[in-house]
């Protein structure tokens, strides 16, 4: 079964604490994608990577870090310094047709409580 | 400059009456644009996609969505809604050349009245 997996689905933190989502996929894309959904709010792109060892900054950086060592994997560390951390995380990866990208294929979620 | 913009943040519908979700895009290359479904606590789910063939895009779940160039809108239709649809619907759009970045629009959520 190809898709994209996030772990875990609900996931608790004590402020001061730094916590890591995982975001994995089986889909050979090469770009995916880290987005934050606050309630009743459209996504907000966080990072994104078009290739392995590479990624760019989104809209809402600040308090987040990622790494892109392995292509099916790209997790996702919520930092003490990200002010409001609360929030639903979704993670996605797109392939490509020569230069032209695909549509987005979407994991389940993971909702992050700061307690 | 890619932008969506989703005309309408909240539609209600009763159950068997059509529905209609507006989406207007801007973009200055040739877009693809598509809709992706939500519900609640859960993925975002691709319903249809538009990538330069047929204007006339159909899509899972009876839904389908044509893409007016002149009217830059990418509107997206089902003839008859059902309690199931109740949902929140996202417009996106991207570039076709070499463009890897998605632009989304703010939503719109669907309520469907039995």
């Amino acid at each position: 079964d190809g898709g994209i997996t996030q772990s875990p689905k609900y996931l608790f933190r004590k402020e001061g604490q730094n916590v890591t989502l995982s975001c994995e996929q089986n889909l050979n894309h090469d770009a995916m994608y880290w987005y934050r959904q606050d309630p009743g709010q459209g996504l907000r792109l966080i990072y994104y990577s078009q290739i392995v060892n590479d990624f760019q900054k989104g809209d809402i950086a600040e308090g987040y870090s990622v790494s892109r060592e392995k292509k099916e994997s790209f997790p996702l560390t919520v930092t003490s310094a990200q002010k409001n951390p609360t929030a639903f995380y979704l993670c996605a990866s797109s392939g490509r047709d020569g230069s032209s990208y695909n549509e987005q294929f979407f994991g389940p979620g993971t909702r992050l409580t700061v307690l | 400059a890619q932008s969506v913009t989703q005309l309408d943040s909240h539609v209600s519908v009763s159950e068997g009456t059509p529905v209609l979700l507006r989406c207007n895009y801007s973009s200055s290359y040739s877009p693809s644009l598509f809709w992706y479904v939500q519900h609640p606590n859960k993925g975002l789910q691709l319903l249809l996609k538009y990538t330069s063939a047929a204007t006339l895009v159909k899509g899972i779940n009876g839904f389908e969505a044509e893409f007016k160039k002149s009217e830059t809108s990418f509107h997206l239709t089902k003839p008859s809604a059902h309690m199931s649809d109740a949902a929140e619907y996202f417009c996106v759009v991207s570039q076709t050349l070499g463009g890897n970045q998605f632009y989304f629009g703010t939503g719109t959520s669907l309520t469907v009245i039995p």
